[in-house]
């Protein structure tokens, strides 16, 4: 079966580094999706990664290995309005978009 | 912002009542989904559309059907609503341009069945 996994919940300090990891085990890969969730919104794309490597767009971050079904994303410089769900998505051969339970990230003053 | 807009973004129905919710983009991609997300059970796939009258279901298809008879448009409906079906409905839209894919979200709509 298809398969993502990310931690629950993670809790930060404001202007503090946090690593959030996602494996996957996804039937064929077309490339890996972090998108940021507030509550009650939409979730909005954060970063896409189909090759092996870091991407940095300014604070946050997102690596890929594809030999190993991993990939995390770096927030760095944490600020208040980065408390939110951070998803985790893989699109399949089907370029059908496989999902994450989500990671709540809380962030502490 | 990615050109994909939902309506309504706030229903309440009553059971037994078909309900049909849209979701529109401008940005001519390929690929449509809808999905639904409930506490504790994240995005759940409802059906997904790989082009005009191509469509398949998804992991909670059940009691939904869905129509693509234009690449902007993608419908979903809910033939007889049921309270299991009070949720938010989140329309996507996703396009494979060279290396990268880019996936975009509707604002969500916020179906209430009472």
């Amino acid at each position: 079966g298809q398969n993502i996994d990310q931690p629950t919940e993670m809790t930060a300090t404001e202007g503090a580094i946090v690593q959030i990891n996602c494996t996957y085990q996804t039937s064929g890969f077309n490339g890996l999706f972090w998108y940021q969730q507030h509550a009650g919104e939409a979730p909005t794309f954060l970063s896409y990664n189909v090759l092996d490597g870091l991407e940095e767009k300014g604070r946050f971050s997102s690596f890929l290995s594809r030999s190993k079904g991993y990939s995390y994303l770096l927030l760095k410089e944490l600020q208040m309005k980065d408390s939110a769900s951070y998803l985790c998505a893989v699109m399949d051969s089907n370029y059908q978009l496989i999902w994450g339970a989500g990671t709540k990230l809380i962030i502490k003053p | 912002d990615a050109g994909i807009t939902q309506s309504p973004r706030h229903k309440v129905t009553e059971t037994g009542t078909p309900v049909t919710l849209r979701c529109h983009q401008t940005e001519n991609h390929r690929y449509m989904y809808w999905y639904r997300q409930d506490p504790g059970h994240g995005l759940r796939l409802i059906h997904y559309s790989y082009g005009v009258k191509d469509t398949d279901k998804g992991e909670v298809s059940d009691g939904y059907s869905v129509s693509r008879s234009k690449t902007e448009d993608f419908l979903l409906t809910l033939e007889s609503a049921t309270s299991s079906q009070t949720s938010v409905y989140f329309c996507a839209i996703s396009e494979t341009k060279g290396v990268n894919t880019e996936a975009f979200f509707g604002q969500g709509t916020r179906l209430t069945v009472v």
